[in-house]
Order: structure tokens, then sequence, then C-alpha cells
């Protein structure tokens, strides 16, 4: 079954610390990897995605086929990085359907 | 427009009525997708549409929902003789083509009282 998963529901850090925010999916086929964040009161929007391999704001995340996983990671987390995060699955089929992960709200206190 | 644009905001609806969620689509934007996210969850597919073909609609919960794009644009979903676990966000999101990435519109939180 396709699923996504991650696995922290909040993640607190202190401004300037390393962030990681983990994801591990399960596709038989083959994956494309998003993830995507939401600021408060904003509306949901693209943050990265594997096949770009870029770093937008500051973070990283690199799909790893063997683990499964697409942890995305930044090494000293800012105060406006707060929001929630989703990570997301794309279902190869002739277009992008989205199966999303439950989100992790990330809280970085100064 | 300059985004995608949903309405209404938030719609409160009792129980067995009729909703009707609209959703504006980025103009020329072919893709378009629903989405439903419940409180503390991920937003989960409902249905796509390729211009006014409904490609996919595996994800619609029951056959209370139903969903239209008529001429390729706007797009409504409507839920017939809502019930409470029907309460959620209803998301819309739209692409260029199809692979490009989406555009999520700010969505309509539906009640169900």
């Amino acid at each position: 079954a396709q699923r996504v998963t991650q696995p922290e529901k909040l993640l607190s850090v202190f401004k300037g610390a390393p962030v990681e925010l983990k994801c591990n999916y399960s596709y038989s086929g083959s994956p494309e990897l998003f993830w995507y964040v939401q600021y408060s009161r904003q509306r949901l929007q693209l943050l990265l995605r594997h096949i770009s391999r870029e770093s937008i704001k500051g973070f990283t995340a690199d799909l790893n086929k063997g683990e499964t996983s697409f942890h995305l990671k930044k090494p000293f987390a800012q105060e406006e990085d707060s929001a929630m995060y989703y990570c997301a699955l794309g279902i190869s089929g002739g277009y992008n359907k989205l199966i999303f992960g439950a989100g992790t709200r990330l809280a970085v206190h100064p | 427009g300059a985004g995608v644009s949903q309405s209404p905001r938030y719609k409160v609806a009792k129980r067995g009525q009729d909703v009707a969620l609209r959703c504006d689509p980025i103009s020329g934007h072919v893709s378009l997708f629903w989405y439903q996210q419940a409180l503390g969850q991920g937003p989960e597919f409902l249905t796509y549409f390729q211009n006014e073909a409904q490609l996919d609609k595996s994800g619609l919960p029951s056959d209370r929902f139903f969903a239209e794009r008529p001429e390729g644009s706007v797009s409504t979903l409507k839920i017939q003789r809502t019930q409470q676990e029907d309460s959620a966000v209803y998301l819309c999101a739209s692409s260029l083509a199809l692979f490009q990435s989406y555009t999520f519109g700010s969505g309509t939180r539906l009640t169900v009282v």
C-alpha cells in the first residue's frame, strides 16, 4: 500500500539548532517525493521536490531509496521556519496524485 | 487570477443539508485536484480533472460527494446530505500541466453541526 509516515507530530527546537523532520514512505513504484509547508494563516505551498535537488530557504532533502526516506534538514533553524511541514509522495499514473503524511509542526524558539 | 481562489472560506451546515464548494483555478491551468483535510491529518486525495474530464474520482468517500468542472475552468465540489464526518477543510489545487507542481487554494472549512 502507498503510505507516507511522519513520526513526529511536533518538533520543538531553539533558534540556531539543527533540524531534521523525518519522512518515510511505502511505494512499489518509482517514487517522487515532495515537502510542502504551511505557515500560520497561509496556504499550503511547495517547499521542495526531490528531482530538483535544490536548497530552498536553507532546507535540503535527500531521497534514500534503500531506507525509503526523504528527511528534511536544515543546519540552523530560524524562528520564521516555524510552520506545519507535510511530506508527500507522488504516485505515477499519468498525473501527480499526492499521498500526504500527517504533518509535523516545527516550533523554533528564540 | 493570481492564485487559486476558493469560496466560501467557511461553511457551517446542518446535518442533512447539501453544500457546494467552489474552486477558481489559475487561468490556463489544465489540471485540477480536490483534497480533503481532516483535523490533525494531511490532505487526502478526492478527485482529479484534466480540463473538463474527471479522470480519477477514486478518493471520493461516498456517492454523496460529486464534483464537476463543466467548462474546464471553475470546479464545484458538491456534498449531499452532509454528515458530521464530512467536517474538514476542502482544498483545491491546480497545475499548468500534468507533472507540474500544484498551487493550492486557501481551502473551505466545512463544519457540519
